[in-house]
């Protein structure tokens, strides 16, 4: 049984123009959500996190929205620029500690066209 | 931050055969997770591997199938045993910083093929 699901294996977005990434969980106890980028031949690495208390987080182009009576995240990247392109991680966790396990979605590669 | 390296980063290895994968830090840590990822499927737990302590396996994943090993704060292996083409998978090491979920840090991978 997948908790946190993402649907959409790829999108492919223009340069500059927003691109919406989608990731849906189940498990109602998770209260913090993060997402994850990785490049070919690379490890992930930590991109925006938003905590269960909060329905936006903003950092520079990137913006992940939660809606909580959905079980429903986004993460906007505008504008897209080329260098984005890469597979992008949902993932959630129960609690902020250092040892929060994370469960992770299949992911959603991202292809921005120059 | 941490930077974390794996070796092998590849390997095609027949059936029936164990493989060990190493996982090193350039700095102490006492949290290290051991991932997976099958073809076309999400990163899974299989194990988080602390100094000082048995590994704990997640539901699963049993030691006699990959046992860890944890000898200090920089290093760890990772043994996946009897291997069948199942066991096909990116193997992923991490560890955790004490910020948080995202002080957690990957390493590059092993792409792990079984014929």
């Amino acid at each position: 049984d997948q908790q946190v699901k993402q649907n959409s294996p790829s999108l492919s977005v223009q340069e500059g123009r927003i691109s919406i990434l989608n990731c849906d969980y189940t498990n109602s106890m998770f209260d913090y959500f993060l997402w994850y980028k990785k490049y070919p031949a690379e490890g992930p690495t930590f991109l925006i996190s938003i905590s269960s208390i909060k329905d936006k987080n903003e950092d520079g182009r990137f913006t992940v929205f939660l809606n909580k009576s959905a079980k429903h995240l986004s993460l906007h990247i505008v504008p897209s620029q080329p260098g984005d392109s890469a597979v992008y991680f949902c993932a959630a966790s129960r609690g902020t500690g250092a040892n929060s396990k994370l469960t992770f979605g299949k992911g959603i590669t991202l292809s921005v066209r120059p | 931050s941490a930077v974390i390296s794996q070796k092998p980063s590849r390997d095609i290895c027949q059936r029936g055969t164990s493989l060990t994968i190493q996982c090193q830090v350039d700095s102490q840590v006492t949290m290290m997770f051991w991932y997976r990822q099958q073809p076309g499927q999400s990163l899974t737990l299989i194990a988080t591997a602390n100094q000082g302590s048995e590994a704990t396996y997640e539901s699963g994943f049993v030691i006699d199938k990959f046992p860890i090993s944890r000898p200090n704060l920089t290093f760890s292996t990772l043994t996946v045993s009897n291997m069948s083409p199942e066991d096909s998978s990116i193997y992923l090491c991490s560890v955790g910083l004490a910020g948080g979920p995202e002080e957690q840090f990957f390493g590059p991978g092993t792409r792990l093929t079984v014929l």
